[in-house]
């Protein structure tokens, strides 16, 4: 367990429908990376926050994308109308302030999307 | 061509052996150079980290980086069958260090 906490694990939905997934970072960690992992693939940035501000966005990130972080703590990924080619692991990573510090990352939520 | 290349394996050896990893990039600005481990339908779990060029040991694992070629390599000696996974490595730029590039991963698989 590296401390960062994803919620759920796993979601199944039906094309169109929209999901949302939940980070948890380490508490201490301003910095919140959001990837997306596709099977065979590295993960992919597709966003960051330092603490609430969400500072950059991948050009993977389309406009059906949206990424928040309401007072720096948690951070939610809401993907609407979704599409098969959304099937992913959805990975969250935290990173705290100091130029030694560590990423770590959760465990990741594994989407289908059918 | 992508920015971070990896052997993509997979590789298989017997236990005991040594085993070396490497990626090369094209970025000059990646200064932070990661090798993750990930076990099936997992989150990457860090290994090793290293601040620009040279070597950093830690038990069973070496990490080289040579950013004169711009290419990293981890090594691992006396392989376990629990070392059977994906390796991943990532490299990030001192602008941002926590926005990594990895490679696609190579699955290492150690025979008892």
């Amino acid at each position: 367990d590296t401390g960062v906490s994803q919620d759920p694990r796993h979601k199944i939905t039906k094309r169109g429908q929209n999901v949302t997934f939940r980070c948890d970072p380490i508490s201490e960690h301003n910095r919140l990376y959001w990837y997306r992992q596709t099977l065979g693939q590295g993960p992919e940035f597709l966003t960051y926050f330092q603490n609430e501000a969400q500072l950059e966005k991948s050009r993977l990130l389309s406009d059906r994308f949206s990424a928040e972080r309401p007072k720096g703590s948690f951070s939610t990924l809401e993907i609407q109308r979704t599409e098969q080619g959304d099937s992913a692991m959805y990975l969250c990573a935290s990173l705290g302030v100091t130029s030694t510090d560590t990423q770590y990352f959760g465990p990741g939520t594994r989407l289908t999307v059918l | 061509q992508k920015e971070v290349e990896q052997d993509p394996g997979p590789l298989s050896v017997p236990e005991g052996a040594i085993v070396s990893l490497n990626c090369t990039y094209s970025n000059s600005a990646f200064q932070y150079f990661m090798w993750y481990r990930q076990y099936s339908r997992k989150g990457p779990e860090l290994l090793m980290y290293t601040y620009s060029s040279g070597n950093k040991e830690d038990g069973r694992f070496t990490a080289q980086v040579d950013k004169s070629s711009k290419y990293i390599s981890l090594f691992i000696r006396d392989s376990q069958p629990s070392d059977s996974a994906t390796y991943l490595c990532a490299m990030s730029a001192r602008t941002n260090a926590g926005k990594s590039t990895f490679g696609d991963g190579t699955t290492l698989t150690v025979k008892p």
